[in-house]
């Protein structure tokens, strides 16, 4: 069974910039896994942010970012502010129909 | 505009079964696939199913596998998980998502099952 990984935490400061990452238990993350990205702050619906590696949602603005790094899908966040202060969640399409969550990166801004 | 609305949580004793909702409206609910994916309590997302934009092929998460069935019906424009044989676990919230380039674009506001006798 295929682990998609995600830091548990991560911290930033005002104005920062932070990069958060999705791997894999085994093997690298690639564009062919079509990652996507979700910002997700407590009661809260999941807000889409990236999907397709790199193609922003509507509405988000350009200080996110998403890109393949090494071996692991990343999310970079430029210029952090307040209320960027969320969880934030990676999927992978895994093929045959399946998607694959990972475990969330609780993101701090201070 | 592009909007998900789920129904018929609730609180299902183990083994009985729950149907939920997912109505969309302001997009072509037919050119789209779409998915459930849950949060139990204090948890992270959790991808359950999708089904394909013409719902003619369906793919499940192992946990839910041969328990939990989605569908949709074009002509009301709404996406349906029928829960069977819930267990104590199945306890989340679900929501559906639309499907973009294998990714998910718009959410619902989600609806909370408790499975619980």
């Amino acid at each position: 069974q295929t682990v998609v990984t995600q830091e548990p935490s991560f911290s930033v400061s005002p104005g920062g910039t932070v990069t958060l990452t999705c791997g894999l238990s085994s093997g690298s993350v690639s564009t062919n896994y079509y990652p996507s990205w979700y910002q997700q702050t407590p009661g809260q619906a999941p807000r889409t942010l990236i999907y397709d590696t790199n193609t922003r949602s509507s509405g988000v603005p350009d200080r996110f970012a998403g890109s393949i790094l090494g071996n692991k899908a990343a999310l970079t966040i430029t210029g952090a502010q307040a209320h960027d202060e969320s969880d934030y969640y990676c999927v992978l399409y895994m093929g045959s129909g399946i998607w694959v969550f990972g475990g969330g990166t609780k993101l701090t801004v201070l | 505009q592009v909007q998900l609305v789920e129904s018929g949580g609730g609180v299902v004793q183990p083994g009985r079964s729950l149907r939920l909702s997912c109505a969309a409206s302001g997009f072509t609910f037919s050119g789209y696939g779409m998915h459930w994916v849950r949060q139990a309590p204090g948890k992270g997302l959790e991808w359950v199913a999708v089904i394909r934009h013409d719902g003619t092929k369906e793919h499940y998460a192992d946990f839910v596998k041969g328990r939990f069935i989605i569908s949709r019906d074009i002509s009301k424009n709404t996406l349906y998980l029928q829960m069977n044989s819930p267990r104590a676990e199945d306890t989340a919230v679900y929501y559906c998502a639309r499907d973009v380039n294998f990714g998910m674009d718009v959410w619902g506001q989600g609806t909370t099952v408790t499975v619980s006798s």
